[in-house]
């Protein structure tokens, strides 16, 4: 079956450093990819996506490129801020298999000031 | 727009006593998903509808678990009877449909079983 494989946290990064979450997946065909992020008290939420090879996803400064030769869908953002503490969760949507979707374990990035 | 409203938020129970959930999706989304998140786990499909069809059941634990969405707008999840390992976030999430892969997910509901 589809399997997604998110780097283990937690990460812990100064303000203003540079992050990188590394995100492998496994699947049948073509998924689509995407990074959901959840802050404190909140529900998962859309942050980007890609839904072919070489297509980059960006948004608030994050971005991340959907690879194919190497699986891979890996988060970066050249400045964090303290307000970008959430958990990042990378997931892939099957579109063989009408939709259905395959979540990592989740990254818990906190970025101190 | 209201995103996807669920409830309650929290709820604690003692183990072999009933327990339900609610979901209202997102006005005009067909799809709807219900998950379950274990602590340090991302969410794991229990139930998929495409409006009032249940199109992808195969992880809900059918022996205790029960979903229904009348309508095909709001929806009820159920466990009967609870055990200590359900403890859990249970999230709702919809889609316009499912050829619109970008889910938007409720709050959630933690479970707390004793």
């Amino acid at each position: 079956g589809n399997s997604v494989t998110q780097m283990e946290g937690p990460v812990t990064l100064s303000e203003e450093a540079f992050l990188t979450i590394n995100c492998t997946y496994t699947a049948t065909g073509y998924p689509s990819l995407f990074w959901y992020v959840q802050y404190p008290g909140e529900g998962l939420q859309l942050l980007l996506k890609a839904t072919k090879a070489d297509d980059k996803g960006s948004n608030k400064g994050f971005e991340a490129t959907y690879r194919k030769e190497t699986t891979s869908f890996h988060l970066e953002k050249g400045s964090v801020q303290v307000s970008d503490s959430a958990v990042y969760f990378c997931a892939l949507s099957d579109k063989a298999n009408a939709g259905k979707s395959t979540f990592g374990d989740g990254t818990t990035l906190t970025v101190k000031p | 727009e209201a995103g996807v409203v669920q409830s309650p938020r929290y709820k604690i129970i003692e183990k072999k006593q009933p327990v339900a959930f609610w979901c209202n999706p997102i006005s005009g989304h067909n799809t709807l998903y219900w998950y379950r998140q274990n602590l340090g786990q991302g969410p794991e499909l229990l139930i998929r509808y495409e409006n009032e069809e249940a199109v992808d059941d195969s992880q809900l634990p059918k022996d205790r678990f029960s979903a229904e969405r009348l309508k095909g707008v709001d929806s009820t999840l159920k466990i009967q009877p609870a055990e200590l390992g359900d403890s859990a976030v249970y999230l709702c999430a919809s889609s316009r449909d499912r050829g619109q892969e970008t889910q938007y997910f409720g709050p959630g509901t933690r479970l707390l079983v004793l």
